[in-house]
């Protein structure tokens, strides 16, 4: 069984600080990378993807790839009460048909 | 914007009903996914399309079927409902392999 493993949380900064989520994979071979947000009752939607090693930004949100440790994490700058919510790390498994593959999600809090 | 459109946000069913759960998406999307949700146990992969009439299973297909005859639709069959699938369902669908997900809003089902 190919797996993505996410700490379930809560995680609990204060507003303004720096929110750090953390995703490990079992499959060496994924090639895509997905962070989704979910607001409670609300489906998931896209925060960033990464499909190489390194950095990528967009405004608040980073996302960090390393496939040699086999491991993504998102990080959220300047964290607001807005952005407390689920966070689902996903991973396309190699093996052809590139099947998206959750893990449990980590809930955030952002407190005031 | 890509709609993904799940026909029921809440249904509630009989032990034993047969049940459809209906998804249309409006962009030509060539794969199409069902998930189900359950608290402490992420999203879990029923089905996938990845073409019309074309399907594979996913982690937990027993005790669903699936039918995709136009590209456009993907439903969801429980053949003979049970107390253990009540969850909410998830709809989604990707242009092409290796791209993220759009989801649709949910069906929370209930089987009584």
């Amino acid at each position: 069984q190919k797996e993505v493993e996410q700490n379930s949380g809560p995680l609990s900064v204060p507003e303004g600080a720096i929110a750090s989520l953390n995703c490990t994979y079992s499959d060496r071979g994924s090639q895509s990378f997905f962070w989704y947000r979910q607001y409670s009752g609300k489906s998931p939607e896209l925060i960033m993807s990464i499909y190489s090693n390194g950095d990528k930004e967009d405004g608040r949100f980073t996302a960090q790839l390393n496939k040699a440790s086999q491991y993504v994490s998102l990080l959220i700058r300047d964290s607001q009460p807005s952005d407390s919510a689920t966070y689902l790390c996903a991973v396309n498994l190699s093996g052809g048909s590139y099947i998206p593959t959750f893990g449990r999600g980590t809930s955030l809090i952002v407190h005031p | 914007d890509v709609k993904v459109t799940q026909s029921s946000r809440y249904l509630v069913k009989r032990t034993g009903e047969k049940v459809f759960l209906e998804c249309v998406q409006d962009m030509d999307h060539e794969n199409m996914f069902w998930y189900r949700q359950d608290p402490g146990l992420g999203l879990r992969l029923i089905y996938f399309s990845y073409d019309v009439k074309m399907k594979e299973k996913g982690d937990i297909p027993e005790g669903y079927s699936v039918s995709r005859e136009k590209k456009e639709r993907f439903s969801l069959i429980l053949e003979s409902a049970s107390t253990n699938q009540t969850s909410m369902y998830l709809c989604a669908s990707r242009r092409v392999l290796g791209e993220k997900l759009f989801f649709g809003s949910g069906t929370q089902l209930s089987v009584l």
